[in-house]
């Protein structure tokens, strides 16, 4: 099956720093990876959607230069947070769709990422 | 605005009965549906899907059914298994041919009980 993995899979940093977060779709190409961001008890809101060589698409309320995404290859998307500050505590998810598989909109996501600033 | 709502944040069930486990959404430009299943720290893994095409698909233990005119969709699990037991959101889309974007509701806690 699909996999997509996330590193790291937790990540504690001091406020003020950045943070990258690296998302790699294992056995497949994704043109498309999708950064997701879940507060506790809440629901995954999407981030911004992660174009293989071009820039990515942010959602409305997501500043884009807080938080960095890099597309450069079919396998790999990053997300930095930069200047991280403790509201920006969350866990981290990204998604890749293989769109090669022909499944539908069918998207494989990462284990996470648990990011806390202190 | 909460486009997709699952309106039971918790649901308990015996072990072997029926887990039905229910969804709405109030965007009717969504096309395609699907369930995801996620245990805390982890993220979420695909289960079923549904096209806006149909009413119903089957996979296993795993049936979704899909009411258009009442923007309404249900997860049925029969038999329900302890290995059950997470956290399940429901997801929508609009398909605009290329990769779509999920909007997802705010999940249903299912826990199955011995």
């Amino acid at each position: 099956g699909a996999v997509v993995s996330q590193h790291p899979s937790r990540v504690i940093c001091k406020s003020g720093t950045s943070v990258k977060i690296e998302c790699r779709s294992l056995d497949f190409q994704a043109t498309t990876m999708f950064w997701y961001r879940q507060f506790p008890k809440q629901s995954l809101m999407l981030m911004a959607t992660s174009n293989e060589g071009s820039k990515a698409t942010y959602e409305q309320g997501v500043e884009k230069d807080k938080f960095l995404i890099n597309h450069a290859s079919l396998t790999l998307s990053t997300l930095t947070v930069t200047s991280a500050h403790p509201e920006d505590s969350s866990f981290y998810i990204c998604s890749a769709y293989p769109a090669s598989r022909g499944e539908g909109d069918t998207q494989y996501f990462g284990p996470g990422t648990r990011l806390t600033v202190l | 605005d909460q486009q997709v709502k699952q309106n039971s944040p918790s649901l308990s069930v015996q072990e072997g009965r029926i887990s039905i486990l229910n969804c709405d959404y109030t965007n009717s430009m969504f096309d395609y549906f699907l369930w995801y299943k996620k245990y805390p720290a982890e993220g979420p893994t695909f289960l079923i899907s549904i096209s806006s095409i149909k009413d119903k698909n089957e996979d296993g233990r795993f049936t979704v059914f899909l009411n258009k005119s009442a923007k309404h969709l249900s997860l049925h699990i029969v038999p329900s298994q302890p290995g059950d037991s997470a956290v399940y959101f429901c997801a929508a889309s609009r398909n605009t041919g290329t990769a779509s974007k999920l909007t997802f509701g705010t999940g249903t806690r299912l826990q199955v009980t011995l």
